[in-house]
Protein backbone atom coordinates (compact mmCIF):
# COMPACT_ATOMS: atom_id res chain seq x y z
CA UNK A 1 0.00 0.00 0.00
CA UNK A 2 0.60 3.38 -0.18
CA UNK A 3 1.47 4.25 3.36
CA UNK A 4 1.72 1.95 6.66
CA UNK A 5 -2.33 1.59 7.95
CA UNK A 6 -2.90 0.47 11.45
CA UNK A 7 -6.31 -0.66 12.46
CA UNK A 8 -8.27 -0.65 14.01
CA UNK A 9 -8.00 3.13 14.32
CA UNK A 10 -9.61 3.08 17.96
CA UNK A 11 -10.39 0.58 20.50
CA UNK A 12 -12.25 0.71 24.10
CA UNK A 13 -12.34 -2.46 26.27
CA UNK A 14 -12.89 -3.89 29.29
CA UNK A 15 -9.97 -4.39 31.88
CA UNK A 16 -9.38 -7.78 31.58
CA UNK A 17 -10.01 -8.72 27.94
CA UNK A 18 -7.80 -9.53 25.23
CA UNK A 19 -7.24 -6.75 22.17
CA UNK A 20 -5.10 -7.70 18.85
CA UNK A 21 -4.16 -4.44 16.96
CA UNK A 22 -3.32 -5.05 13.40
CA UNK A 23 -0.17 -3.03 11.26
CA UNK A 24 0.31 -3.76 7.42
CA UNK A 25 3.45 -2.48 6.22
CA UNK A 26 4.64 -0.56 3.25
CA UNK A 27 5.07 -3.46 0.25
CA UNK A 28 8.67 -4.28 0.28
CA UNK A 29 9.45 -3.03 3.93
CA UNK A 30 10.47 -6.20 6.06
CA UNK A 31 11.57 -4.29 8.73
CA UNK A 32 8.74 -3.79 11.36
CA UNK A 33 8.59 -1.82 14.56
CA UNK A 34 5.96 -1.34 17.66
CA UNK A 35 6.06 1.67 19.57
CA UNK A 36 3.82 2.71 22.32
CA UNK A 37 2.77 6.22 23.33
CA UNK A 38 1.34 6.95 26.60
CA UNK A 39 -0.83 10.10 26.69
CA UNK A 40 2.05 13.33 26.67
CA UNK A 41 4.98 11.04 26.69
CA UNK A 42 7.71 9.97 24.00
CA UNK A 43 7.53 6.55 22.17
CA UNK A 44 8.50 3.76 24.25
CA UNK A 45 9.70 1.00 22.07
CA UNK A 46 8.12 -2.63 22.05
CA UNK A 47 9.12 -4.99 19.42
CA UNK A 48 11.14 -5.24 16.20
CA UNK A 49 11.01 -7.45 13.64
CA UNK A 50 13.47 -7.91 10.26
CA UNK A 51 12.32 -10.22 7.10
CA UNK A 52 13.11 -13.84 8.96
CA UNK A 53 15.62 -13.03 11.64
CA UNK A 54 14.44 -13.32 15.25
CA UNK A 55 12.43 -10.44 16.33
CA UNK A 56 13.95 -8.15 18.87
CA UNK A 57 11.35 -8.62 21.99
CA UNK A 58 13.25 -6.82 24.82
CA UNK A 59 10.81 -4.01 25.01
CA UNK A 60 7.97 -5.76 25.27
CA UNK A 61 6.81 -4.75 29.20
CA UNK A 62 5.11 -8.19 30.48
CA UNK A 63 4.29 -11.34 29.20
CA UNK A 64 0.56 -10.49 28.43
CA UNK A 65 1.99 -8.71 25.02
CA UNK A 66 2.88 -10.20 22.10
CA UNK A 67 3.16 -9.62 18.45
CA UNK A 68 3.14 -12.11 14.96
CA UNK A 69 4.32 -11.33 11.91
CA UNK A 70 3.59 -13.65 8.73
CA UNK A 71 6.72 -13.22 6.66
CA UNK A 72 7.67 -9.81 5.67
CA UNK A 73 3.51 -8.77 5.79
CA UNK A 74 1.00 -8.13 8.20
CA UNK A 75 1.94 -7.54 12.23
CA UNK A 76 -0.52 -8.37 14.88
CA UNK A 77 0.21 -6.91 18.31
CA UNK A 78 -1.92 -9.15 21.30
CA UNK A 79 -2.51 -7.92 24.67
CA UNK A 80 -4.20 -10.02 27.08
CA UNK A 81 -6.03 -9.32 29.79
CA UNK A 82 -5.69 -5.65 29.55
CA UNK A 83 -5.05 -3.43 32.42
CA UNK A 84 -5.68 0.53 32.49
CA UNK A 85 -1.84 1.31 31.96
CA UNK A 86 -2.26 -0.67 28.74
CA UNK A 87 -4.35 2.89 27.76
CA UNK A 88 -1.86 4.54 25.23
CA UNK A 89 -1.34 5.06 21.53
CA UNK A 90 -0.16 1.65 19.70
CA UNK A 91 2.78 3.07 16.64
CA UNK A 92 3.60 0.85 14.09
CA UNK A 93 6.63 1.58 11.72
CA UNK A 94 8.36 0.08 8.20
CA UNK A 95 11.54 0.68 6.67
CA UNK A 96 13.40 -1.44 4.36
CA UNK A 97 16.27 -3.62 4.91
CA UNK A 98 19.49 -2.29 6.47
CA UNK A 99 20.20 1.58 7.61
CA UNK A 100 16.87 2.95 5.98
CA UNK A 101 14.28 5.74 7.05
CA UNK A 102 10.95 4.39 8.96
CA UNK A 103 7.51 5.60 8.42
CA UNK A 104 4.56 5.23 10.64
CA UNK A 105 1.23 4.29 10.27
CA UNK A 106 -2.14 6.40 11.92
CA UNK A 107 -1.56 4.42 15.10
CA UNK A 108 -4.15 2.80 17.15
CA UNK A 109 -5.58 4.44 20.09
CA UNK A 110 -6.55 2.08 23.24
CA UNK A 111 -8.86 3.25 25.94
CA UNK A 112 -8.95 0.21 28.41
CA UNK A 113 -12.04 0.91 31.43
CA UNK B 1 21.05 1.43 25.60
CA UNK B 2 21.79 4.52 23.66
CA UNK B 3 20.40 7.94 25.61
CA UNK B 4 18.78 10.15 23.51
CA UNK B 5 17.93 13.91 24.60
CA UNK B 6 16.04 16.75 23.20
CA UNK B 7 16.17 20.45 24.18
CA UNK B 8 14.20 22.97 25.14
CA UNK B 9 11.57 20.34 26.05
CA UNK B 10 8.82 23.08 25.48
CA UNK B 11 9.41 26.31 23.62
CA UNK B 12 6.38 29.00 22.70
CA UNK B 13 7.62 31.12 19.52
CA UNK B 14 5.48 33.81 18.18
CA UNK B 15 4.36 33.56 14.65
CA UNK B 16 7.38 34.75 12.43
CA UNK B 17 9.87 33.98 14.35
CA UNK B 18 13.19 31.45 14.36
CA UNK B 19 13.99 28.61 16.38
CA UNK B 20 16.81 25.83 16.92
CA UNK B 21 15.91 21.95 18.90
CA UNK B 22 18.62 20.10 19.29
CA UNK B 23 18.95 16.31 19.88
CA UNK B 24 21.87 14.59 21.66
CA UNK B 25 22.77 11.07 21.62
CA UNK B 26 25.29 9.17 23.80
CA UNK B 27 26.91 6.92 21.20
CA UNK B 28 27.34 5.95 17.51
CA UNK B 29 24.25 5.82 15.62
CA UNK B 30 23.18 4.42 11.91
CA UNK B 31 20.75 6.84 11.00
CA UNK B 32 18.67 10.00 12.48
CA UNK B 33 15.42 10.92 11.73
CA UNK B 34 13.75 13.68 12.98
CA UNK B 35 10.19 13.52 12.66
CA UNK B 36 6.62 16.35 13.56
CA UNK B 37 3.51 15.11 15.45
CA UNK B 38 0.97 16.90 14.47
CA UNK B 39 -1.89 17.16 16.78
CA UNK B 40 -3.56 14.12 15.44
CA UNK B 41 -1.19 12.28 16.75
CA UNK B 42 0.36 11.21 13.15
CA UNK B 43 4.33 11.09 12.84
CA UNK B 44 5.49 13.28 9.94
CA UNK B 45 8.50 12.48 8.64
CA UNK B 46 10.62 15.29 8.34
CA UNK B 47 14.26 14.88 7.67
CA UNK B 48 16.21 11.50 7.18
CA UNK B 49 19.97 12.70 8.19
CA UNK B 50 22.27 10.75 9.12
CA UNK B 51 25.18 13.39 8.60
CA UNK B 52 25.27 16.61 7.00
CA UNK B 53 22.78 18.95 6.33
CA UNK B 54 19.54 18.94 4.47
CA UNK B 55 16.71 21.81 3.80
CA UNK B 56 13.16 21.88 2.72
CA UNK B 57 11.26 25.17 2.63
CA UNK B 58 11.61 26.58 5.90
CA UNK B 59 12.95 23.42 7.97
CA UNK B 60 16.56 22.31 7.96
CA UNK B 61 18.37 20.10 9.65
CA UNK B 62 22.21 19.71 10.37
CA UNK B 63 23.56 16.27 12.08
CA UNK B 64 27.53 16.09 13.24
CA UNK B 65 27.62 12.66 13.55
CA UNK B 66 31.48 12.96 15.51
CA UNK B 67 29.70 15.12 18.22
CA UNK B 68 26.99 13.25 18.62
CA UNK B 69 24.13 15.73 17.79
CA UNK B 70 22.11 17.36 15.81
CA UNK B 71 19.73 20.12 14.68
CA UNK B 72 16.71 21.35 13.18
CA UNK B 73 15.95 24.75 12.15
CA UNK B 74 12.75 25.72 11.65
CA UNK B 75 12.83 29.67 9.96
CA UNK B 76 9.85 32.37 9.96
CA UNK B 77 7.45 30.22 12.13
CA UNK B 78 3.54 29.33 11.32
CA UNK B 79 0.83 28.33 13.99
CA UNK B 80 1.11 25.30 11.90
CA UNK B 81 4.24 24.18 13.09
CA UNK B 82 2.86 23.58 16.16
CA UNK B 83 3.32 20.10 17.59
CA UNK B 84 6.14 17.86 19.06
CA UNK B 85 9.38 17.39 17.03
CA UNK B 86 10.52 14.02 17.92
CA UNK B 87 14.53 13.19 17.41
CA UNK B 88 14.70 9.00 16.96
CA UNK B 89 18.26 7.12 15.99
CA UNK B 90 19.14 4.20 14.77
CA UNK B 91 21.57 1.82 16.11
CA UNK B 92 22.84 -2.05 16.31
CA UNK B 93 20.52 -3.77 14.18
CA UNK B 94 18.58 -0.23 13.02
CA UNK B 95 16.73 -0.47 16.66
CA UNK B 96 15.07 3.09 16.75
CA UNK B 97 15.69 5.31 19.84
CA UNK B 98 13.13 8.24 20.70
CA UNK B 99 13.75 11.53 22.62
CA UNK B 100 11.20 13.04 24.55
CA UNK B 101 10.32 15.28 21.92
CA UNK B 102 10.49 18.74 21.90
CA UNK B 103 6.79 20.42 22.44
CA UNK B 104 6.47 23.83 20.10
CA UNK B 105 3.84 26.07 20.38
CA UNK B 106 3.44 28.85 17.72
CA UNK B 107 1.48 31.74 18.17
CA UNK B 108 0.09 34.38 16.05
Amino acid sequence: GAGVSQSPSNKVTEKGKDVELRCDPISGHTALYWYRQRLGQGLEFLIYFQGNSAPDKSGLPSDRFSAERTGESVSTLTIQRTQQEDSAVYLCASSFPGVTEAFFGQGTRLTVV
Amino acid sequence: GIQVEQSPPDLILQEGANSTLRCNFSDSVNNLQWFHQNPWGQLINLFYIPSGTKQNGRLSATTVATERYSLLYISSSQTTDSGVYFCAVGYGNNRLAFGKGNQVVVIP
